[in-house]
């Protein structure tokens, strides 16, 4: 079974500090991706990597940056985090091609203050 | 614009009944669309992929239907159980994972 772990289930972090969100997976997965999730609204897809050291935007980039240094570890940072970043983080991982699905970590519920 | 709109926003029924829950694109070209259950405190978990030949896939008690010409999908469970409490969502594909486009989710609450 594939197991996405993200570092921290709940974050409460103050404006201006920078904040590192890690995700891990055990399957070998060549896609890795992070999304946040806003009550009554699609997830939202921030950054996506189809590779080692190799990055994406998606479409609400701004404010976020993304590393992946191996294979299974993907972390996204927020630079200076705002009160408009609270929101739950969702990391996914894949194989390549339109019929695998995502498989996503439990979240984590980042609250900036 | 490629848009997934679901219907309705949340739903409440009774242990045992059946309901269906609705998803309507409007994503050109379309590759494929898939159902994720996500229960509360957890990460959405594929239920079905249904492609453009697929009229009618059926996951135990989940069937999910997809009329391509409407471009409307929908997701029917039979005989609900307390464990279907879950935000169901749609998703649909136009070409690859990149591009996915998601629905807001349909919040649904079976009661005993």
């Amino acid at each position: 079974d594939v197991k996405v772990t993200q570092s921290s289930r709940y974050l409460v972090k103050r404006t201006g500090e920078k904040v590192f969100l890690e995700c891990v997976q055990d399957m070998d997965h060549e896609n890795m991706f992070w999304y946040r999730q806003d009550p009554g609204l699609g997830l939202r897809l921030i950054y996506f990597s189809y590779d080692v050291k190799m990055k994406e935007k998606g479409d609400i980039p701004e404010g976020y940056s993304v590393s992946r240094e191996k294979k299974e570890r993907f972390s996204l940072i927020l630079e200076s985090a705002s009160t408009n970043q609270t929101s739950m983080y969702l990391c996914a991982s894949s194989r390549t091609g339109p019929r695998y699905p995502l498989h996503f970590g439990n979240g984590t519920r980042l609250t900036v203050t | 614009k490629n848009q997934v709109e679901q219907s309705p926003q949340s739903l409440i029924i009774l242990e045992g009944k059946n309901c269906t829950l609705q998803c309507n694109y409007t994503v050109s070209p379309f590759s494929n669309l898939r159902w994720y259950k996500q229960d509360t405190g957890r990460g959405p978990v594929s239920l079905t992929i249904m492609t453009f030949s697929e009229n009618t896939k059926s996951n135990g008690r989940y069937t999910a239907t997809l009329d391509a010409d409407t471009k409307q999908s929908s997701l029917h469970i039979t005989a609900s159980q307390l464990s279907d409490s879950a935000s169901y969502i749609c998703v649909v594909s136009p070409e690859s994972n990149y591009q996915l486009i998601w629905g807001a989710g349909t919040k649904l609450i079976i009661k005993p």
